[in-house]
């Protein structure tokens, strides 16, 4: 399972509230992602980072940010939840493939069930 | 941009029937295309992958041919299981610019009834 959590892994929060949502990896990886689950969209891309303190865009980044002060760490932050925030967030690395970082196989986390009422 | 699309769900089987989940994508470039599945309250496992035309992915009885020609990566089994029942995703990661990051289909649900 390439050694990923997620915390928490269920909130119940209230629209206008920050929330930050953790992923922590045990394997040194430096590629990690940070995704939405919603019925009818399979899995959007929120942000993903490249390494500490080198993060980028993905497609659905409005209203999310994420920090990387460590390698095993890679935070999403939503700064003021709104219900349309409600999701499930997965975290996931991906593994070196052929001696390069970032393209190897994604593996994922077991997922953070947030509900922004 | 690159899409994926596979076929809507929920499909429903027997056990020991015959699957197919059908996937087509578009891509700008060269893609690798996977499949993965997640079993009911956990999060994403890799269950095959191909990374160039006619390369044959395997794994636990599925199957999934790269077709390029038609841009196809349908997944097959020959006999289902009852521990089959998932929802399956079909996903691509082009080659050049943005290659770090995969495209997911919606996703299709699999229930098998004993």
């Amino acid at each position: 399972d390439a050694g990923i959590t997620q915390s928490p892994r269920h909130k119940v929060t209230e629209t206008g509230t920050p929330v930050t949502l953790r992923c922590h990896q045990t394997e040194n990886h430096r590629y990690m992602y940070w995704y939405r689950q919603d019925p009818g969209h399979g899995l959007r891309l929120i942000h993903y980072s490249y390494g500490v303190k080198d993060t980028d865009k993905g497609e659905v980044s409005d209203g999310y940010s994420v920090s990387r002060s460590k390698t095993e760490d890679f935070l999403l932050t939503l700064e003021s939840a709104t219900s349309s925030q409600t999701s499930v967030y997965f975290c996931a690395i991906s593994v070196v493939d052929g001696g390069r970082e970032g393209l190897g196989e994604q593996f994922f986390g077991p997922g953070t069930r947030l509900t922004v009422l | 941009g690159d899409s994926v699309t596979q076929m809507e769900g929920p499909v429903t089987l027997s056990e020991e029937a015959f699957l197919t989940i059908n996937c087509t994508y578009t891509a700008t470039g060269y893609p690798s295309l996977f499949w993965y599945v997640q079993y009911p309250g956990e999060g994403l496992q890799l269950l095959l992958k191909a990374t160039k035309a006619d390369d044959k992915g395997s794994n636990k009885g599925f199957e999934a041919t790269y077709r390029k020609e038609t841009t196809s990566f349908h997944l097959e089994k020959g006999s289902v299981q009852v521990s089959d029942s998932a929802v399956y995703f079909c996903a691509l990661r082009d080659s050049g610019a943005g290659s770090y990051q995969l495209t997911f289909g919606k996703g299709t649900k699999l229930s098998v009834i004993p």
